[in-house]
């Protein structure tokens, strides 16, 4: 059980367009999910927080308008990364909070040229 | 700046052999986790040890806290080559596993 999925795995899109993640979790439901990015060979560095039906909490340094969060429902998290650009290039992995656990997602590798 | 800061940045060892894992931390936590990542993939969560355990085990993984000296360690016995991955300890100030901060990780290489 806790299987949390993202979708897609990977995705390559031009500077400018943006870029939408999808966060699920697939067998039990997750009020809280949490948004994070990591460059190659780094620690993962927490973005976000995701809360169902409310506004996400953003970390310092990141941009609320740049990376907008939306968790409409108990088991779905999106993470859309506006006007792209190659320094957003990165692997961006979410997880869900269940039984005061974070489950993971296998994670998103976004590849802005 | 990072809470936890594990040592060795690389570790590579020859199947049979134990890996010991260091990580030191800065702020006083409630929980320290460790977790273990295969290249290019998510997070797995291995183990938990709470602010009042001194040592922990789960199967051929043995976890010890000192709080004292804000460090702990992951001792993986016996490796396989299955275990090679980065490893990265986590720590909760809280305990409501929603501000985890994650170390910067250790890369294990097991040699068959």
């Amino acid at each position: 059980g806790a299987v949390v999925s993202q979708h897609p795995s990977w995705v390559i899109c031009k500077s400018g367009t943006s870029v939408k993640i999808e966060c699920r979790s697939l067998d039990f439901q997750a009020t809280t999910m949490f948004w994070y990015r990591q460059f190659p060979k780094q620690s993962l560095m927490l973005m976000a927080t995701s809360n169902e039906g409310s506004k996400a909490t953003y970390e310092q340094g990141v941009e609320k308008d740049k990376f907008l969060i939306n968790h409409a429902s108990l088991t779905l998290s999106t993470l859309t990364v506006t006007s792209a650009h190659p320094e957003d290039s990165s692997f961006y992995i979410c997880s869900a909070l269940a039984r005061e656990t974070q489950y993971f997602g296998p994670g998103t590798r976004l590849l802005v040229l | 700046s990072q809470q936890g800061e594990e040592d060795p940045q690389a570790l590579s060892i020859q199947e049979g052999e134990n890996a010991t894992m260091n990580c030191s931390y800065k702020t006083s936590i409630n929980n320290l986790q460790w977790y273990r990542q295969n290249s290019g993939r998510g997070l797995v969560h291995l183990i938990l040890i709470r602010s009042n355990e001194r040592e922990k085990h789960s199967g051929r993984l043995r976890v010890t806290l000192d709080t004292s000296k804000k460090s702990s360690s992951l001792l993986i016995t016996a490796s396989r080559a299955a275990d090679t991955a980065s490893y990265f300890c986590a720590t909760d100030p809280t305990g409501a596993n929603s501000k985890l901060t994650f170390g910067k990780g250790i890369t294990l290489s097991v040699r068959p």
